[in-house]
């Protein structure tokens, strides 16, 4: 069964950087590896999308190694506010079809 | 605000009541995606919608119905439902399938079925 696994929880302290892995063996070919935020009671929000290599915007990094079968979000410097559940999204196949696929989300708690 | 709103924020329901759930995106976008979320499952992609046109149906139960009578807007009707049912609903639009485009979420539908 395709899928994707990452960590259920990760802790850690301001000012510190966070690094959060996604696998994903089935992933399509042509399609990109996605991550997103969710806080609570509102819906998940785009913080960073790659193909391959490496991605940076002004709030995150994406580490795609060349088998694409993972990828790692990397947050510089977390503060208090980084505190949520972050998914990766990724199109995997399904039952003849392809469809877009999240994680189960990894619930990072910052602390002071 | 992210340009895609929901409503009801909030709806409880009996199993024998027919409700809808309203999406609306003020984003110009193709596509668009109602989700489940549920407490200890990953968000389940239920339908897909390109440019009005069904896509995706991931295997969900009759007892959900989608609409999108144009690009702007999605409801999903419910209908005789289960309390397992319960669960938070999102809709989501992009400019083009996702896999290729960053999906744009509404605040959700927390829907509890008594």
């Amino acid at each position: 069964l395709a899928k994707t696994t990452q960590p259920i929880s990760m802790d850690s302290y301001e000012g510190q950087e966070v690094n959060i892995t996604c696998s994903h063996n089935n992933i399509a070919t042509n399609d990109y590896i996605t991550w997103y935020q969710q806080f609570p009671s509102q819906g998940p929000r785009f913080i960073i999308q790659g193909y391959k290599t490496k991605v940076t915007n002004e709030v995150a990094s994406l580490f795609i190694p060349a088998d694409r079968k993972s990828s790692t979000l990397s947050l510089p410097r977390v503060s208090l506010s980084d505190t949520a559940v972050y998914y990766c999204l990724v199109v995997l196949p399904s039952g003849g079809s392809y469809i877009p696929t999240f994680g189960r989300g990894t619930s990072l708690i910052v602390h002071p | 605000e992210t340009g895609v709103t929901q409503t009801p924020r909030h709806l409880v329901m009996g199993m024998t009541n027919k409700k809808s759930l309203k999406c609306e995106q003020h984003l110009g976008h193709n596509a668009m995606y109602w989700y489940k979320q549920s407490a200890k499952k990953p968000l389940e992609l239920m339908f897909v919608y390109s440019l009005e046109e069904r896509v995706e149906n991931n295997s969900v139960p009759s007892r959900f119905s989608p609409e999108c009578p144009n690009s702007s807007h999605l409801f999903l009707h419910l209908h005789t439902l289960q309390p397992e049912d319960s669960a938070l609903y999102l809709c989501a639009s992009s400019q083009l399938l996702a896999g290729v485009d960053e999906q744009y979420f509404g605040p959700g539908t927390r829907l509890t079925v008594t």
